[in-house]
Formats: structure tokens, C-alpha cells, sequence
């Protein structure tokens, strides 16, 4: 298995609502991001978790809630969103954080009402 | 110091040619340079990536060039096909205090007219 899941696909979401993003891989991988993807924008960094321990937060608003239950599993926990929090969520797994290669998910359309 | 700079922002190119995407970079820190493709509605897929110490790479139809006095690398695609239209960014990182971020150009909407 090479892949990186992401559920859902797409999520529409109101302001005042709580909801989470998934990631899953089977890869054996360490090192798992989350990045946040606007129009026309290229992926931009969230955060980085290496053996299941938070290792970068890129000063992102508490809004969102990273967790990491196991080493195959990322979720993004979602709370009091904005419009434009609206974007693409991308998750992608590397070997360890010292492995330069990442995979990325198909990532989960999120539209924020 | 942590800017990516990619060029074109858009590409136009007849099957069969060669689309040449560059881009350039500040940081000399910086050590892996890859490439993704990224397809509407897909998350970017790694398509080649080289290190400083080589000044070429091949990959089937796809070549990555680099030139590290000028801090400049680039990437060619040779004999473009229109299922090669796609947005692809260049990207560079270390493994400094930033552990593995790669930073990100701009992106270039690659378009293969057939």
C-alpha cells in the first residue's frame, strides 16, 4: 500500500460547527504534515508530526486541532471556523523527518458557510 | 531567504514540445529540490527531485537542471503531451530548524495544446 487516504472528500461546514479531517497511511511512515492549500496557491505548511509527537506548529489559530492517535493516523480537528478557512486540506507522510521524500493524500475540499 | 521563486506563472505549449519551467531560490541552505505535478482536485504527486552535488537529472521524458552558483534549477519536459497539463510547483527544504518544510514556488498552470 503507497497511498495516502484522506476522508472525507468534501466537507461543507458552518461557523459554529465541530468536525474533523482525516488521514491515514500504511506506509510505515513516521512523519506526517498537514498542509492548507488555497486557489491557485501553492500547499502551505500547518504542521508536522514526527513519531506521533507534535514537532511543528506554523503559528496556525487554535481553531484547528491537530492529533496524532497512532503512527498510520493524522486527524484535524475543526472548531469555529472562518470563511476563509475554506481551502484545500492536504495530509502527506514521509519515512522519518529526515527523509525528504513526501506523499501526499488527495486531500479534502473544505468549504467553510 | 525562504522564498521560492518559480517562472512562468502559465505555459502554453504544442504537443510534442518542450515546456521549460524555472525557478530560483536565496537560501543556500537549502539542499533537496523537487518537483510536483498536481492535477485539478488532486493533491500534488512528487514527480523528480535532485540534490546540489549533481547538475542533471533524467526521468523518462522529465529532466530537472541545476545550477548551484546561480541558485537556479529548472525543470524540462521533453516530447509534452496534453495529459502532462497540470499545475506544477518547484519546491526546496533542509533539514535545519525547519526539519523537512519545503517551501513552495508559485506554481506554473502547464497547458499542452494537442
Amino acid at each position: 500500500d503507497t497511498e495516502v487516504t484522506q476522508t472525507p472528500k468534501h466537507l461543507v461546514m458552518g461557523m459554529t460547527n465541530k468536525k474533523s479531517l482525516k488521514c491515514e497511511q500504511h506506509m510505515g511512515h513516521r512523519a506526517m504534515y498537514w498542509y492548507k492549500q488555497k486557489a491557485k496557491k501553492p500547499p502551505e505548511l500547518m504542521f508536522v508530526y514526527s513519531y506521533e509527537k507534535l514537532s511543528i506548529n506554523e503559528s496556525v489559530p487554535s481553531r484547528f486541532s491537530p492529533e496524532c492517535p497512532n503512527s498510520s493516523l493524522l486527524n484535524l480537528h475543526l472548531h469555529a471556523l472562518q470563511p476563509e478557512d475554506s481551502a484545500l486540506y492536504l495530509c502527506a507522510s514521509s519515512p522519518a523527518l529526515g527523509f525528504r521524500e513526501q506523499y501526499f493524500g488527495p486531500g479534502t475540499r473544505l468549504t467553510v458557510t | 531567504q525562504q522564498q521560492v521563486k518559480q517562472s512562468p506563472q502559465s505555459l502554453i505549449v504544442q504537443k510534442g514540445g518542450i515546456s521549460i519551467i524555472n525557478c530560483a531560490y536565496e537560501n543556500t541552505a537549502f539542499d533537496y529540490f523537487p518537483w510536483y505535478q498536481q492535477f485539478p482536485g488532486k493533491g500534488p504527486a512528487l514527480l523528480i527531485a535532485i540534490r546540489p552535488d549533481v547538475s542533471e537529472k533524467k526521468e523518462g521524458r522529465f529532466t530537472i537542471s541545476f545550477n548551484k552558483s546561480a541558485k537556479q534549477f529548472s525543470l524540462h519536459i521533453m516530447d509534452s503531451q496534453p495529459g502532462d497539463s497540470a499545475t506544477y510547483f518547484c519546491a526546496a527544504s533542509n533539514l535545519g530548524e525547519y526539519g523537512n518544510k519545503l517551501v513552495f514556488g508559485a506554481g506554473t498552470i502547464l497547458r499542452v495544446k494537442s
